[in-house]
């Protein structure tokens, strides 16, 4: 498609479950990023990846976070044990080569509610 | 560790004014600078990319400058309209990963 796609467009999760998100880039991009934004609009890189490989995943919580970019499927964040401070807006953006010449195309973002 | 600060955190201006937002990076050594929109409840829209070796760009009412060296960048918007109300942030391409740094964002409100 023309544009990110991301589903769902909200997510209400008790403390303690799992949450899933996913997110289809735009058809030709081979770099898929995932950021997370918290308030007060803190935005925080969390993982990237060129095809399904991981590129950068410095920014991941890795106790309780992963995510996966299979060929011929939405890529996905998972989340397990939730915590309230996952509470945030989820994005994903992908770009067509990686390097400086590439905007960033953002999605519209996944809310995850954590009670 | 890059940090990139913008200010004002909110703007409101009546409509026709030209305005300016400004952003700045405390490391010199980023590789573009991109400008978004955000607004309420919605994603990022990308605005403007300004790479490293250039000194602006422009889109419509919109131009966005970067000066590396003193390591910052404004957004220019000609003939502020209602329809330009939104959050605009700015962010930072730094390093060989190629995730971006991102400011907190101007909330600007246009007034009719």
């Amino acid at each position: 498609g023309e544009e990110v796609a991301q589903t769902p467009k909200h997510l209400v999760r008790g403390e303690g479950q799992k949450a899933k998100l996913y997110c289809a880039p735009i058809k030709g991009h081979s770099y898929v990023f995932w950021y997370q934004q918290v308030l007060k609009n803190e935005f925080k890189f969390l993982i990237s990846f060129q095809n399904e490989n991981v590129f950068d995943e410095t920014g991941m919580p890795k106790e309780r976070f992963s995510a996966k970019c299979l060929p011929n499927s939405p890529c996905s964040l998972e989340i397990q044990a939730t915590k309230l401070e996952d509470s945030a807006v989820y994005f994903c953006a992908s770009s067509r080569q990686q390097g400086p010449s590439y905007e960033q195309y953002f999605g519209p973002g996944t809310r995850l509610t954590v009670t | 560790k890059q940090e990139v600060t913008q200010i004002p955190a909110a703007l409101s201006v009546p409509e026709g004014e030209n305005l300016v937002l400004n952003c700045s990076f405390t490391d010199s050594a980023i590789y573009n600078l991109q400008w978004f929109r955000q607004d309420p409840g919605k994603g990022l829209t990308s605005l403007l990319l300004i790479q490293s070796s250039q000194r602006e760009q422009t889109s419509g009412r919109l131009n966005a400058s970067l000066d590396k060296s003193s390591g910052r960048s404004t957004l220019y918007i000609a003939a502020s309209q209602p329809g330009d109300s939104a959050t605009y942030l700015c962010a930072v391409w730094e390093g060989s990963q190629g995730n971006l740094i991102f400011g907190k964002g101007t909330k600007l409100s246009v007034k009719p």
